[in-house]
């Protein structure tokens, strides 16, 4: 099983429309959660940190389920620039960050 | 402008002839790291370093090696590249190993080994 698993989409969405990802992960120890944008050939960024009690960042909110071992990105109103790769990131231990391997997004006018 | 440096940006070689990926970073990161991104795999790091030199291994470092002899640098070598190390590389920086979540990545280096 991979330490983090991610439908790599694509995710066809229409603009305005909502849409969702989740993202699991196997070790249960984990500390700390992100959600990283990519776009197409260029490098990862950070979009935002998941707390455990979730947080909220303008159209974005994540939330993370620790009894069932997901984190979520939910975002509304999409645009045509929400078009990207979303990588769901982990923290293990000190040193050790596990990434994704993305859920694309594609927004349609 | 802070930023991550990557050079070259795109690279074809051919099998056995060594070749240094260069990284600078210029907003005074303790720790910076390498990753090399395949489709399906996702990003794998390849080697990291917490500090001028203080290296250490990812997951995998076979055929890679790295060295910290200053703040800002953290060059890739491949000595004797293969064309299993064809991939898209990422060097990346943080404030320091506690804040290593937040990382800054450079603009990436496409290789490719014939």
């Amino acid at each position: 099983r991979k330490e983090v698993e991610q439908d790599p989409g694509p995710f066809n969405v229409p603009e305005g429309a909502t849409v969702a990802f989740n993202c699991t992960y196997s070790n249960s120890a984990s500390q700390s959660f992100f959600w990283y944008r990519q776009d197409c050939r260029k490098e990862p960024k950070l979009l935002m940190s998941v707390y455990s009690s979730g947080n909220e960042d303008g159209r974005f909110t994540a939330q993370l389920n620790r009894a069932s071992q997901y984190i979520s990105l939910l975002i509304r109103d999409s645009k045509l620039s929400d078009s990207a790769t979303y990588l769901c990131v982990v923290s293990e231990g000190f040193q050790k960050l596990v990434f994704g391997t993305g859920t694309r997004l594609l927004v349609s006018p | 402008e802070a930023q991550v440096t990557q050079n070259p940006r795109y690279l074809i070689t051919v099998t056995g002839k060594k070749l240094t990926v260069t990284c600078s970073q210029n907003m005074n990161h303790e720790y910076m790291s390498w990753y090399r991104q395949d489709p399906g795999l996702g990003l794998r790091q390849i080697y990291y370093s917490m500090n001028v030199e203080v290296t250490d291994k990812g997951d995998v470092p076979e055929g890679y090696k790295v060295s910290r002899k200053e703040k800002r640098n953290f060059p890739l070598i491949l000595e004797s590249p293969s064309p299993n190390q064809t991939s898209l590389y990422f060097c990346a920086s943080a404030p320091d190993l506690a804040a290593k979540n937040i990382q800054y990545f450079g603009a990436g280096t496409r290789l490719s080994v014939l």
